[in-house]
């Protein structure tokens, strides 16, 4: 079955400041790719997402990119805010209702 | 619209007990899909229903299981409880016609602790 790998698990940077966050995957089927952001004591929350045919999307401060040859995809925040402290989670699919998750990365942005 | 609501929202139970755990979709989405999430484990794959048949399922035992009615909501039961099952449930929904590529909404999940 597909994997999914997210790098790093925390990252801490100063508020204006850029985020990036990557993740790979094994299956070369997986053609959608979304970002989610969860907040404590909240469900995860579609950020944006990214379809295998487009290598980038941009929404305002937030970006991804994807690299179908090398497997693996980005998210970029740029001009980073305290409310953007959450945990951010990547997933790979290939099929509706069946998604693979990276094990999460904990932003934390300095004021 | 509303977003995808679950219920309960906390759960305390101990082991060897059954719970069922229920989720409403966003209107008109017919896939509902489950998930654990732990800390050490992340978020995992439980199962998917659409049109009231399980599509897909993970990797859980058969301790796991779920249901889905002509409404398009949801219920997951585990049952024998066992420490380890302690996580966050969470149920998301997507329109799904089958293809790839659908988005999933998430509900806000149900914290069960298992004593």
């Amino acid at each position: 079955g597909e994997n999914v790998e997210q790098h790093p698990s925390t990252l801490s940077v100063q508020e204006g400041d850029s985020a990036v966050i990557k993740c790979t995957y094994s299956d070369s089927a997986s053609n959608y790719f979304p970002w989610y952001k969860q907040e404590l004591g909240k469900g995860p929350q579609l950020i944006i997402d990214i379809r295998s045919n487009v290598g980038e999307k941009k929404d305002q401060r937030i970006a991804v990119t994807l690299n179908k040859t090398a497997k693996h995809f980005s998210l970029h925040i740029t001009e980073t805010q305290p409310e953007d402290s959450a945990v951010y989670f990547c997933a790979a699919s290939f099929r509706g209702g069946q998604f693979y998750f990276g094990t999460g990365t904990s932003l934390t942005v300095i004021p | 619209k509303a977003g995808v609501t679950q219920t309960p929202r906390y759960l305390i139970k101990t082991r060897g007990q059954q719970v069922t755990l229920s989720c409403s979709p966003i209107s008109g989405h017919r896939s509902v899909s489950w998930y654990q999430q732990t800390p050490g484990q992340g978020l995992q794959f439980l199962f998917e229903y659409f049109s009231e048949t399980q599509r897909n399922k993970g990797n859980f035992p058969g301790r796991f299981s779920g249901r889905q009615f002509s409404n398009s909501r949801s219920e997951m039961n585990v049952s024998t409880l066992e420490l380890g099952d302690s996580a966050l449930y969470l149920c998301a929904s997507s329109f799904s016609a089958g293809g790839p590529g659908e988005t999933q909404y998430f509900g806000p999940g149900t914290r069960l602790l298992v004593l």
